[in-house]
């Protein structure tokens, strides 16, 4: 497989569930992004990991939880959802910081809905 | 103020118009602009970029990003029906940012 894979492509839970998304990029990139896609909003930076060790938190609510076992996965524990969590979760990476030289490459991302 | 403003569209126009999309933003520490295309089920991919002002061509896609008036525009000539997609600018300073701040998107359809 190439480029950034994304598991799974749907995912409907209940507010009370525990659900993990998974990321995984085959580009050899040392860094990865969690990304919330909500309709006629912004991309949302959430989470940056380089090198396994996170550099950015964007003020996520703890219900939302990354984990970066190396540099090529990266996954998204969820817990005790609500609704208005429902979106679009884009994984990206790069290679440095993703500025126009190493832009970043995006997976199709995870639909998710929180019943 | 949001930092960067798009017009969410939808925009419609027939094959082989040419298509005019914008952005206005505010941080004029802006240094790199960028073009993602994000195609239906799909996730974005960068389409083109520029740093500083001044324009950029590609094809039948053209860049232009003028700083004085916190402006960046993408125009595509000869538009096609594979054009179809959500346009989203992003950009972000020279330095410290891994954090590209986007645009909501422009949603565009090319009517054959």
């Amino acid at each position: 497989e190439t480029g950034v894979t994304q598991t799974p492509r749907h995912l409907v839970m209940g507010m009370t569930n525990k659900k993990s998304l998974k990321c995984e990029q085959h580009l050899g990139h040392n860094a990865m992004y969690w990304y919330k896609q909500s309709a006629k909003k912004p991309l949302e930076l959430m989470f940056v990991y380089n090198f396994k060790e996170q550099t950015e938190n964007n003020s996520v609510p703890s219900r939302f939880s990354p984990e970066c076992p190396n540099s090529s996965h990266l996954f998204l524990h969820l817990h005790t959802l609500q609704p208005e969590d429902s979106a679009l979760y884009l994984c990206a990476s790069s290679q440095g910081q993703g500025g126009p030289n190493s832009p970043l490459h995006f997976g199709n991302g995870t639909r998710l809905t929180v019943t | 103020q949001k930092e960067v403003e798009q017009d969410p569209g939808p925009l419609s126009v027939p094959e082989g118009a040419i298509v005019s999309l914008n952005c206005t933003y505010s941080n004029s520490a802006f240094q790199y602009f960028m073009w993602y295309r994000q195609y239906s089920r799909k996730g974005p991919e960068l389409l083109m970029y520029t740093y500083s002002s001044g324009n950029k061509e590609d094809g039948r896609f053209t860049a232009q990003v003028d700083k004085s008036s916190k402006y960046i525009s993408l125009f595509i000539r000869d538009s096609q029906p594979s054009d179809s997609a959500t346009y989203l600018c992003a950009m972000r300073p020279i330095q410290g940012a891994q954090k590209l701040v986007f645009g909501q998107g422009t949603r565009l359809t090319i009517n054959p």
